[in-house]
């Protein structure tokens, strides 16, 4: 089966860095992505993942563990719009389709 | 940039009405995608079309249709509305190459309501 796990909710402090975990298992792999959707919007691309390793994108990094089955999005810096859901997504074999987890909602506190 | 756009923010329909839910895309993607959104079940496919007049079922297809006629616009249609059927549409659209690299890229999203 095909199954993705990410924590419902984290807080942290304006300033801080956050990390939000993601683990996944599903019937081959190819490919994941973060990513940003604030309350009542669309969701918007953050990054993507197909090697080992981390990817990073200015206040933002993305990591990925293939053997582990297990990505996390690192956030630096953080501000108060970086209040939102973070969603992480896979892509199997084959496909274009992608299956979500449920989301992780972060608030930035000052 | 892209643009993927949605008939309407919000709907408020009644039990058993047929409702149509329109997206557009203006980036010439081959793949669209239908999703709900309800709180702690993520975003979950109900059908997804990687060309025209071509579908395929997702993970909760039942009570619903779709329809691509035109490669830019993907429709969403519930036969008979019903009370679980209220939640948050989202389409998106995506372009189709090999390596699967490409992001999905969203509309607005639907608020619907069933009475």
């Amino acid at each position: 089966g095909q199954n993705i796990d990410q924590p419902t909710e984290m807080t942290a402090t304006e300033g801080a860095i956050v990390q939000i975990n993601c683990t996944y298992q599903t019937s081959g792999f190819n490919g994941l992505f973060w990513y940003q959707q604030h309350a009542g919007e669309a969701p918007t691309f953050l990054s993507y993942n197909v090697l080992d390793g981390l990817e990073e994108k200015g206040r933002f990094s993305s990591f990925l563990s293939r053997s582990k089955g297990y990505s996390y999005l690192l956030l630096k810096e953080l501000q108060m719009k970086d209040s939102a859901s973070y969603l992480c997504a896979v892509r199997s074999y084959n496909t274009d389709k992608l299956i979500f987890g449920t989301g992780t909602r972060l608030q930035v506190f000052p | 940039d892209v643009k993927v756009t949605q008939s309407s923010r919000y709907l408020v329909k009644r039990t058993g009405e047929k409702v149509f839910l329109e997206c557009v895309q203006d980036m010439d993607h081959e793949n669209m995608f239908w999703y709900r959104q309800d709180p702690g079940l993520g975003l979950r496919l109900i059908y997804f079309s990687y060309d025209v007049k071509m579908k395929e079922k997702g993970d909760i297809p039942e009570g619903y249709s779709v329809s691509r006629e035109k490669k830019e616009r993907f429709s969403l249609i519930l036969e008979s509305a019903s009370t679980n059927q209220t939640s948050m549409y989202l389409c998106a659209s995506q372009r189709s190459l090999p390596g699967g690299q490409e992001t999905q890229y969203f509309g607005p999203g639907t608020r619907l309501l069933v009475l």
